[in-house]
């Protein structure tokens, strides 16, 4: 069974603190993803990696930043955390193009 | 236009009813298609992938794909109010990247 776990369910920060969100995942995909989720604007990527220090800018990069120092680890970071970015958080990984992805429970985060 | 096209919903429907969930996409070169489950605050788990044109059953669920008119199905036979949830169609870009649509939020009345 693959695994996608998220390092935290609910987090409640204040405007200007930066904000680390961990992703981890058990399967050794190569490929792993960070999106954001609001109500009438779907699922938007803002981030993904196709392999250890890799990382391409998604269709919404401003105002965030991604770390992966190893296979199974994807960091989303935001370094001034914003109102606007108030929202719930998803990550996932796929093993390849073609391949589904399998998401975490996500993060809702709250900026205050 | 968008790649891929929804009907968000919501839909509501009498338990035991049989559901039809659809989205449209705009590029004929796309091949992998997939539909997700979404329980309200939970991840997307995926619910059915399917390569190129056909269908795929599992259990309760039905997926089609009809590569002539861009259009993808989800059928579920005798709903059940477990299945309330929003359901996302998604569909492999060929550059490894899943191009969602907008999800359909499904309510199952028992």
């Amino acid at each position: 069974d693959v695994k996608v776990t998220q390092s935290s369910r609910y987090l409640v920060k204040r405007t200007g603190e930066k904000v680390f969100l961990e992703c981890v995942q058990d399967m050794d995909h190569e490929n792993m993803f960070w999106y954001r989720q609001d109500p009438g604007l779907g699922l938007r990527l803002i981030y993904f990696s196709y392999d250890v220090k890799m990382k391409e800018k998604g269709d919404i990069p401003e105002g965030y930043s991604v770390s992966r120092e190893k296979k199974e680890r994807f960091s989303l970071i935001l370094e001034s955390a914003s109102t606007n970015q108030t929202s719930m958080y998803l990550c996932a990984s796929t093993l390849g193009q073609g391949r589904a992805q399998y998401f975490g429970p996500g993060t809702r985060l709250l900026v205050l | 236009q968008k790649e891929v096209e929804q009907d968000p919903g919501p839909l509501s429907v009498p338990e035991g009813a049989i559901v039809s969930l659809n989205c449209t996409y705009s590029n004929s070169a796309f091949q992998y298609f997939m539909w997700y489950r979404q329980y309200s605050r939970k991840g997307p788990e995926l619910l059915m992938y399917t390569y190129s044109s056909g269908n795929k059953e599992d259990g309760r669920f039905t997926a089609q794909v009809d590569k002539s008119s861009k259009y993808i199905s989800l059928f579920i036979r005798d709903s059940q109010p477990s299945d309330s949830a929003t359901y996302l169609c998604a569909i492999d870009n060929q550059g490894g990247k899943l191009i969602f649509g907008q999800g359909t939020e499904l309510s199952v009345k028992p």
